[in-house]
């Protein structure tokens, strides 16, 4: 089975930078799917953020697409995301998760990341 | 982007009721509708996929319907385990977006 794991700092100072890291094991990130960062507010309004292709092509949501990337790490089977100027209103629990035929049938336990000074 | 307008928003339904949910999308989406339960403190779990394709290892008593901009998640016989957050998701046109969440629980 695959498995996600999210990590990465749990509180990120506003206009500070916001990076986390998805481990994946069970699948090679190459091998196929699509990799995706998703977000659930306080409230528990859900965002999807973007995503990273087996081939390393991206795809990010328009309202993020000046702060946001979506890298990988292929040796490490890692893939991660970082967020730019980040405000409190990014004050959320973050997702990865795998897109393949049954879209986001796996998906990470989430990582609260609190932005606050 | 294309909105999805998910309702009701919360819900009391009695064990072995008949419960349905429903999302209409703000244009045609050409079943690319996933539905997903979330428990608190839990990631969303996929029920249905592609509109009416059940995922693994979820009962039967889950069921989805539905094609353009209008699609349902039935459950046939609500049973104590249903109590959670359901939402819909397009995955037809980016960005994908999702419901606002259906609280469901018992009576």
């Amino acid at each position: 089975d695959v498995q996600l794991q999210e990590s990465g700092p749990d509180l990120v100072k506003p206009s500070q930078s916001l990076s986390l890291t998805c481990t994946v094991t069970g699948y090679s990130i190459t091998s196929g799917y699509s990799w995706h960062w998703i977000r659930q507010f306080p409230g528990n309004k859900l965002e999807w953020m973007g995503y990273i292709h087996y081939s390393g092509s991206t795809n990010y949501n328009p309202s993020l697409k000046s702060r946001i990337s979506i890298t990988r790490d292929t040796s490490k089977n890692q893939f991660f995301l970082q967020l730019n100027s980040v405000t409190t209103e990014d004050t959320a629990t973050y997702y990865c998760a795998s897109y393949d035929y049954d879209p986001f049938a796996y998906w990470g336990q989430g990582t609260l990341v609190t932005v606050s000074a | 982007d294309i909105k999805m307008t998910q309702s009701p928003s919360s819900m009391y339904a009695s064990l072995g009721e008949r419960v349905t949910i429903t999302c209409k999308a703000s244009q045609d989406i050409k079943s690319y509708l996933s539905w997903y339960q979330q428990k608190p403190w839990k990631s969303p779990k996929t029920l249905i996929y592609y509109a009416t394709s059940l995922a693994d290892g979820v009962p039967s008593r889950f069921s989805g319907s539905g094609s353009g901009q209008d699609y349902s998640l039935t459950i046939s016989s609500l049973e104590s385990d249903d109590t959670a957050t359901y939402y819909c998701l397009q995955h037809g046109e980016s960005p994908y977006t999702f419901g606002g969440g259906t609280k469901l629980e018992i009576k």
